[in-house]
């Protein structure tokens, strides 16, 4: 496979459920992102990765907890959410964490009942 | 934060039309990039600008960077249904965070 990879494409959960997200690139690019895209709203920056150590996490819930094992892989841990968690989580990487052009995996959406 | 407000925010338009995108904000930039999106899909690069005042050819997509590096436009010739999508703009902003545009959404009607 090629480029950015995102598991599983729909994901359905209550909200006592946990689930996570999974998220690969085969770029050889050293940095790795979530984000999380909200009907009506910007693109909002979750959490950031360089070369596997976390460099940014923008005041996001601890129900929401990131692991990044490789350079390869990335996922999104999921627990006890919310219907307003309901969203598209886009996963990107990019050369380096210093502004390097972004590469966007397809998505998981997400909704919470 | 550095916000980037685009405009139209929605566009509906025939086949054939030409078309133009605004990227704008108060703020400057390193560079900007354009993403398109496609519904069910994640946001696919389309192009950077770095320069102020550069303009970038893709086909039928003109994009141009202002003189300020403050706003971006992107300017669509001839507009076909495979144009239809979701545009961001992105910008590279002070520490070297990527900040997004709120997005303009274009339909283009066969």
């Amino acid at each position: 496979e090629t480029g950015v990879t995102q598991t599983p494409r729909h994901l359905v959960m209550g909200m006592t459920n946990k689930k996570s997200l999974k998220c690969e690139q085969h770029l050889g690019h050293n940095a790795m992102y979530w984000y999380k895209q909200s009907a009506k709203k910007p693109l909002e920056l979750m959490f950031v990765y360089s070369l596997e150590e976390r460099v940014e996490n923008n005041s996001v819930p601890s129900r929401f907890s990131p692991e990044c094992p490789n350079s390869s892989h990335l996922f999104l841990h999921l627990h006890t959410l919310q219907p307003e968690d309901s969203a598209l989580y886009l996963c990107a990487s990019s050369q380096g964490a210093g502004g390097y052009e972004q590469y966007f995996g397809p998505g998981t959406r997400l909704t919470v009942t | 934060t550095q916000l980037l407000e685009q405009s139209p925010q929605f566009l509906s338009i025939q086949e054939g039309e030409n078309l133009t995108v605004y990227c704008n904000s108060s703020s400057v930039f390193s560079s900007l990039q354009w993403y398109r999106q496609e519904p069910g899909e994640g946001p696919v690069l389309l192009v950077t600008v770095v320069t102020g005042g550069e303009v970038k050819k893709l086909k039928r997509l003109t994009f141009q960077f202002g003189d300020a590096r403050k706003d971006s436009s992107l300017h669509i010739t001839a507009a076909q249904p495979g144009d239809t999508g979701l545009y961001l703009c992105a910008g590279v902003g002070t520490g070297n965070q990527f900040y997004f545009g709120t997005g303009t959404s274009l339909t283009v009607i066969p």
